[in-house]
């Protein structure tokens, strides 16, 4: 049991360049949700699904793309990317959107 | 506006001494409650919640939370720390909005251990 993974780990991208994170979730949970993570600011969400086929935007949800076409994963699109995207990446999943379980993270850099 | 404030940036404690972190919030309404922690270069691991009930809160690794409403806190505490505790502590309020439970996290409290 798995849990929570993301990949890649690492990326730095040039800007204008393109790229999709991976998480998996091998919980059976139906919520999964993309944040990032900048210094001092906490973690602000990205996007979130609820369910298999739907997403949603959540706080910055701006520069980004989501999509869950299966419930065990959840892919977060940069088609653009700028050095303003450059951060922590997380995701997270949840049973019945309580308590959420957290992926290892990727770290991005856009130069 | 929900809010969720830490105010502790930095914290430094020796080994075997008492722990509190702080967490107020600003909700209308009694929210969900958690505490997460974060070791360096890791994501972040639930420590515990509160939904309801009993205002004392069990976690894991010896922590544990209490839920003041009069106050709206919810602070955390360890009675005696160990060097393995230093971390960075996310507290979050959890509320219903748009049809799901959306979190919303504090900046952190990040924690050092003298030995």
């Amino acid at each position: 049991n798995a849990g929570v993974t993301q990949t890649p780990k690492f990326r730095v991208l040039k800007t204008g360049q393109s790229m999709t994170l991976l998480c998996a979730q091998d919980m059976n949970h139906e919520y999964m949700y993309w944040y990032r993570q900048d210094p001092g600011m906490g973690l602000r969400l990205i996007h979130y699904s609820v369910g298999e086929g739907t997403t949603a935007k959540g706080e910055v949800p701006d520069g980004y793309n989501v999509s869950r076409l299966k419930k065990q994963n959840f892919l977060l699109g940069l088609e653009s990317a700028a050095p303003s995207q450059t951060s922590v990446y997380f995701c997270a999943s949840s049973l019945r959107g309580d308590a959420q379980f957290f992926g290892p993270g990727t770290r991005l850099t856009v130069l | 506006a929900q809010s969720v404030t830490q105010p502790d940036i930095h914290i430094t404690v020796s080994e075997g001494a008492s722990l509190e972190l702080r967490c107020n919030y600003s909700y209308g309404a009694t929210p969900y409650l958690f505490w997460y922690v974060q070791s360096p270069g890791q994501g972040l691991q639930l420590l515990l919640k509160y939904f309801s009930g009993d205002t004392l809160v069990q976690g894991i690794k010896g922590f544990e939370a209490e839920f003041k409403r009069s106050q709206s806190s919810f602070n955390l505490r360890k009675p005696s720390v160990h060097w393995s505790d230093a971390a960075e502590y996310f507290c979050a309020v959890g509320l219903r909005s748009g049809g799901y439970n959306k979190l919303i996290f504090g900046a952190g409290t990040r924690l050092a251990v003298h030995p």
